[in-house]
């Protein structure tokens, strides 16, 4: 069974720091994602990482993946207080037809 | 990029109804469409696998008859809450997998009084 966690869970951070999300998955995946959630509302994607090595950059965000390690990192530079969200990594399991396995969420607070 | 319209976005019905919840993808032949349920605070679990002409593949613990699915068009899916009691409010998603990446419906808020 494929299993996502996340660390932390809750982030509370002050405007202007650098900080990381964790995003482990228990066996081999074909692709990783990276979603925001703003209360009450749906996904937005964010990034797709497909191979060892990728790195994605979009603004203050930018997502690593090390498939050996099955880890993927969500960092953070110079928070903003609009990243205040629930991020979500999810894998896809090989073999599996694109079932999406979701990771626990990290709920990102960022402070004036 | 793709659209997945989905409704009703919010919706309160009494215990023992049923409601349906319409998926649509608008401009994407979707073969296949996933559900989701998320409770406060909670991560995304999926509950079935929709399937455009066939039936539907439920995830362990799901009950089928109670979460009914029906996928007759390549454009809609909709997810049927029959006999909803209150531990059925949740919030509900739906997703279409593009093959390059995945677009999801706007969410149910899902009420049982």
């Amino acid at each position: 069974e494929l299993k996502v966690e996340q660390n932390p869970l809750f982030l509370s951070m002050q405007e202007g720091k650098n900080y990381t999300i964790y995003c482990n998955y228990s066996t081999t995946s074909d692709r990783l994602y990276w979603y925001r959630q703003d209360p009450g509302k749906s996904l937005e994607s964010l990034f797709v990482l497909l191979s060892n090595g990728a790195v994605k950059q979009e603004g203050r965000l930018m997502a690593s993946l090390d498939t050996k390690a099955r880890l993927s990192t969500l960092h953070i530079t110079a928070a903003v207080h609009d990243l205040s969200a629930t991020y979500f990594c999810a894998v896809t399991l090989r073999g599996t037809a694109s079932k999406l396995t979701f990771g626990t969420g990290t709920r990102l607070q960022v402070t004036l | 990029g793709a659209v997945v319209s989905q409704h009703p976005s919010r919706v309160i019905c009494k215990s023992g109804t049923s409601v349906k919840i319409e998926c649509r993808s608008l401009d994407f032949q979707a073969t296949t469409m996933f559900w989701y349920r998320q409770f406060p605070k909670k991560s995304l679990m999926l509950m079935a696998t929709s399937n455009e002409g066939s039936k539907a593949t439920y995830e362990q613990g799901v009950e089928k008859d109670k979460f009914l699915i029906n996928h007759a068009s390549l454009t809609l899916s909709t997810l049927t809450v029959t006999s909803a009691h209150p531990e059925d409010s949740s919030f509900y998603i739906c997703s279409v997998d593009r093959g390059i990446g995945y677009t999801f419906g706007s969410g149910t808020r899902l009420t049982v009084v």
